[in-house]
C-alpha cells in the first residue's frame, strides 16, 4: 500500500525567510509519480509540480524548488524568500503504477503561514 | 475559460435530503475523479471514471452514486444525507496516460448537512 507522510502539520515563518516542507512516501512500485499541490485560503487546489520516479533531477521554478531523493523516499519542497501570498496548505501526493488505478494518495498537508 | 468547474460552490441542506453536485471539464481529458476533503483537510479519493466507465470505487457508502453522462461531465448524487457527509467535495480530471496524468481540480463544493 502506498503512503505519504507530511510530518510538519503547521509551519510559521516571517516574510523573506526560506522554508522547506517535508514529504516522505512509501510505495512498493519502482515506477511512481509524485506531486505537490497548493491550497490557498480561498480553497481551490492548485497543481505545482509532477515528478516521475525515474527522474531524480531537482527542479527550480522561480522561488520554488523541489528536492527528490529516492534513497530516502523524500520529495521536499522549498520556498525561498517566502511571501505572504505563499500562505496556504501544501499537499504532497503519490500515484503508483498500479494497473488501471490512477488515484492520488495525499499526505495530510502542511499549513504554511507567512507573516509580514 | 474555466478548466474544471463544479456547481454549486456551497450546498447547505437538511439531514435526510438528496442532493447532487455537478462537475464539468473543458480540458479534453478522458478521466474524472471525485475526492472528499474532511474537516481536517484530509483528501481521499472516492470515485473515478475513464471514458464513462467506473474504474475506481473506494469504500464509500452506497448512498453516494456517481454518474458520467459523457467524458466531460461527472456528477455526484448523494441520497439520505447524514451529518458526517459534511465536507468539501472536489472534482478533478486528467488525461489517462502515464506521462500526462496530472490531475487538475475544480474549485470544490462545500457541503453542510444540518
Amino acid at each position: 500500500a502506498q503512503k505519504v507522510t507530511q510530518a510538519q502539520t503547521e509551519i510559521s515563518v516571517v516574510e523573506k525567510e526560506d522554508v522547506t516542507l517535508d514529504c516522505v512516501y512509501e510505495t512498493r512500485d519502482t515506477t511512481y509519480y509524485l506531486f505537490w499541490y497548493k491550497q490557498p485560503p480561498s480553497g481551490e487546489l492548485v497543481f505545482l509540480i509532477r515528478r516521475n520516479s525515474f527522474d531524480e533531477q531537482n527542479e527550480i521554478s522561480g522561488r520554488y524548488s523541489w528536492n527528490f531523493q529516492k534513497s530516502t523516499s523524500s520529495f521536499n519542497f522549498t520556498i525561498t524568500a517566502s511571501q505572504v501570498v505563499d500562505s496556504a496548505v501544501y499537499f504532497c501526493a503519490l500515484r503508483d503504477s498500479g494497473g488501471s488505478n490512477y488515484k492520488l494518495t495525499f499526505g495530510k498537508g502542511t499549513l504554511l503561514t507567512v507573516n509580514p | 475559460d474555466t478548466a474544471v468547474s463544479q456547481t454549486p460552490k456551497y450546498l447547505v441542506t437538511q439531514m435526510g435530503n438528496d442532493k447532487s453536485i455537478k462537475c464539468e471539464q473543458n480540458l479534453g481529458h478522458d478521466t474524472m475523479y471525485w475526492y472528499k476533503q474532511d474537516s481536517k483537510k484530509f483528501l481521499k479519493i472516492m470515485f473515478s471514471y475513464n471514458n464513462k466507465e467506473l474504474i475506481i470505487n473506494e469504500t464509500v457508502p452506497n448512498r453516494f452514486s456517481p454518474k458520467s453522462p459523457d467524458k466531460a461531465h461527472l456528477n455526484l448524487h448523494i441520497n439520505s444525507l447524514e451529518l458526517g457527509d459534511s465536507a468539501v467535495y472536489f472534482c478533478a480530471s486528467s488525461h489517462r496516460s502515464a506521462s500526462t496524468d496530472t490531475q487538475y481540480f475544480g474549485p470544490g463544493t462545500r457541503l453542510t448537512v444540518l
